[in-house]
């Protein structure tokens, strides 16, 4: 069975950097590709980006140059580094994994609210 | 970016009842749809690929249809664990999409 599992900081602070780790069992991140997804207070959805079976990643051309996707192969774990967060980035973020070879999500952490206040 | 519309926003049903939902999307995008529930909190869950594939363990009252732009997710005979909001997603191009939603809920 695939199990996804975000974990990071509940609470940020405006401007200051925030990362998340999403920890896969059942399926190794070398096999697929690996995204997360935001979940707004007012339930609007946003793609914000993946990371490829090989490294190579994609990002949502909203977030501009303030994000980030790495792995770590070892720990079969990937990341998000959010940069320069401001109150609307707070929501819910799930960790997802898309369908093998498909572009659709599979598979679903049971997402992490994350709040940006001062 | 492709814009996704749902409609209607909610829709009050009473079980039994047979509904569709609409998803259209701002430019043609073939068959590359999907569509989720998403249950108080819990995960959205895949329920229909591509328009119209069915998913292993949804059951067979849930069926999609439609290519180019316009989408339909239809439920035969609603039962009460069905009353959560429903998402459709695109990923004909990125970035991938989704529409706002559609909450069914309860008459």
């Amino acid at each position: 069975e695939v199990q996804l599992q975000e974990s990071g900081p509940g609470l940020v602070k405006p401007s200051q950097s925030r990362s998340l780790t999403c920890s896969v069992t059942g399926y190794s991140i070398t096999s697929n590709y690996w995204g997360w997804i935001r979940k707004f207070p007012g339930n609007k959805m946003e793609w914000m980006g993946y990371i490829s079976y090989s490294g190579s990643t994609s990002y949502n051309p909203s977030l501009k140059s303030r994000i980030s996707i790495t792995r770590d192969t070892s720990k079969n774990q990937f990341f998000l580094q959010l940069n320069s967060v401001t109150t609307e980035d707070t929501a819910t973020y799930y960790c997802v994994g898309y369908g093998y070879n498909y572009w659709y999500f599979d598979f679903w952490g049971p997402g992490t609210m994350v709040t940006v206040s001062s | 970016d492709i814009v996704l519309t749902q409609s209607p926003a909610t829709l009050s049903v009473t079980p039994g009842e047979s509904v569709s939902l609409s998803c259209r999307a701002s430019q043609g995008i073939s068959t590359d749809i999907h569509w989720y529930q998403q249950k108080s909190n819990e995960s959205p869950r895949l329920l229909i690929k591509y328009a119209s594939q069915s998913i292993s363990g949804i059951p067979s009252r849930f069926s999609g249809s439609g290519s180019g732009t316009d989408f339909t997710l239809s439920i035969n005979r609603v039962e009460s664990e069905d009353f959560s909001v429903y998402y459709c997603q695109q990923s004909y191009s990125l970035p991938h999409t989704f529409g706002a939603g559609t909450k069914l809920e309860l008459k």
